[in-house]
């Protein structure tokens, strides 16, 4: 498996801009993750899907921020409008159920954004 | 609301040296606990994962240890490589039965010099 893909790998735009991130987590796994990573806040999980349901989008900063699992294998991050302080590396993550109950949860390569 | 820290936020050590990464838990009632990897400008790396029931995980070269009880973890480290720099992770789960809320901690940068 080709692993957590996540596109682009690097996005600058202007302030206002939407912005739209792209995740497809490998394949068989029912739960998807978007986390965001900064030098201030550390890495904070923005949305959680299971069965792609979002199960928890408390983390999700502000109206701007909008994530949708139309199916198992693709899921989006939608920043409208972008603004200076989204500025940040976002990552995608999938998880598998193992035996016991657990998960493991394997990151893709994330998104450096950039709003100017 | 669980809070994460790993102290010291930064390690530099010479090759060969065993090292301990540490990580301390404000609420006890976690599900399990995992230390990742992550190597500058990729994705994290899973490196151990421990149940709430167990006391210690090891793979090759890592010991893992979590002390529920008393809010902490530690990552053992031995005969460190240059190849081990990095930064390190511990997160943990809540008891929420299957829920997978993972709070991240604040990662510990080590650097392993030649």
């Amino acid at each position: 498996d080709a692993g957590v893909i996540q596109s682009p790998r690097h996005e600058v735009t202007e302030m206002g801009q939407e912005v739209t991130l792209r995740c497809k987590p490998i394949s068989g796994h029912n739960s998807l993750f978007w986390y965001r990573q900064t030098m201030m806040r550390g890495l904070e999980l923005l949305i959680y899907f299971n069965n792609n349901v979002p199960i928890d989008d408390s983390g999700m900063p502000e109206d701007r921020f909008s994530a949708k699992m139309p199916n198992a294998s693709f899921s989006t991050l939608k920043i409208q409008p972008s603004e200076p302080r989204d500025s940040a590396v976002y990552f995608c993550a999938s998880s598998l159920r193992l035996a016991g109950g657990n998960y493991e949860q394997y990151f893709g390569p994330g998104t450096r954004l950039t709003v100017t | 609301k669980q809070e994460v820290t790993q102290i010291p936020a930064a390690l530099s050590v010479p090759e060969g040296e065993n090292l301990v990464l540490n990580c301390s838990f404000t609420d006890s009632a976690i599900y399990n606990l995992q230390w990742f990897r992550q190597d500058p400008g990729k994705g994290l790396t899973s490196l151990l994962l421990i149940q709430s029931s167990q006391r210690e995980q090891t793979s090759g070269r890592l010991n893992a240890s979590l002390d529920k009880s008393s809010g902490r973890s530690t990552l053992y480290i031995a005969a460190s490589q240059p190849g081990d720099s990095a930064t390190y992770l511990c997160a943990v789960s809540p008891i929420s039965g299957g829920y997978q809320k993972v709070t991240f901690g604040t990662g510990t940068k080590l650097q392993v010099i030649p």
